[in-house]
């Protein structure tokens, strides 16, 4: 069974440094997003992407951040200046292209960045 | 205000017996769709069960269903005959359409954290 998958699972940085965080959403699907969950708290959306460039961004989603499909296969999520409160685990998740409010997200397994 | 209520932050359950779930949603789109999604201690989300808001039935999924009361605004899981593998956090989560169509994100609640005794 098709499945996102995610690199690293973990990460380890040293605040200020950049952080590129990668996906392979599932074959088919052309919908792509990231979430974030900070350690015991709900998942928050972070930005959704279509058609090489983004739909939808939260207020969390600030200049810091940037995602980019480099290739037919990969959906990336650059942290540029990593900060403390940056710590969580990111979720990259897909979904086909029929669209409305059935369409299932589905997600990867997560990286799980720190940040000292 | 909260879009998406969990309010029960842990839940055990006796292995083989049925537990429901709490979700309650608020929102003013008549059209949206609800999720529920299992996270294991290893972190992944697994989605379970998908509920429409023009559904007229309630979902099921193997040994999940939903029991959808849309004039409640709830949309509580259930699951039947727990099993030790079903310990994990529970969230449910909502996508309105009111973005022409295209595709909105998912708003998750807190979650549930389920533990199932042998």
């Amino acid at each position: 069974e098709p499945e996102v998958t995610q690199t690293p699972s973990h990460q380890v940085t040293q605040m200020g440094q950049e952080v590129i965080l990668r996906c392979v959403p599932i074959s088919n699907h052309l919908y792509f997003y990231w979430y974030r969950q900070i350690l015991g708290q709900k998942v928050e959306f972070l930005v959704s992407f279509y058609n090489n460039e983004i739909s939808e961004k939260s207020e969390i989603f600030d200049d810091q951040f940037s995602v980019e499909r480099p290739d037919g296969s990969n959906f990336t999520l650059k942290i540029r200046s990593t900060k403390l409160e940056d710590s969580a685990m990111y979720f990259c998740a897909s979904s086909v292209e029929t669209g409305g409010v059935k369409e299932t997200q589905y997600f990867g397994p997560g990286t799980r960045l720190l940040v000292l | 205000a909260q879009k998406i209520t969990q309010t029960q932050p842990g839940m055990f359950v006796q292995e083989k017996e049925a537990v429901t779930l709490d979700c309650t949603y608020d929102t003013s789109d008549p059209s949206y769709g609800l999720f529920w999604y299992k996270q294991p201690s290893s972190g992944e989300m697994i989605f379970l069960i998908y509920q429409g808001s023009y559904d007229q039935q309630n979902a099921t999924e193997g040994r999940y269903s939903l029991n959808f009361q849309k004039a409640r605004k709830s949309a509580n899981l259930v699951i039947s005959a727990s099993q030790l593998g079903d310990s994990a956090m529970y969230f449910c989560a909502m996508r309105e359409e009111n973005y022409g169509g295209s595709q909105g994100n998912l708003i998750f609640g807190k979650g549930t954290k389920l533990s199932v005794k042998p």
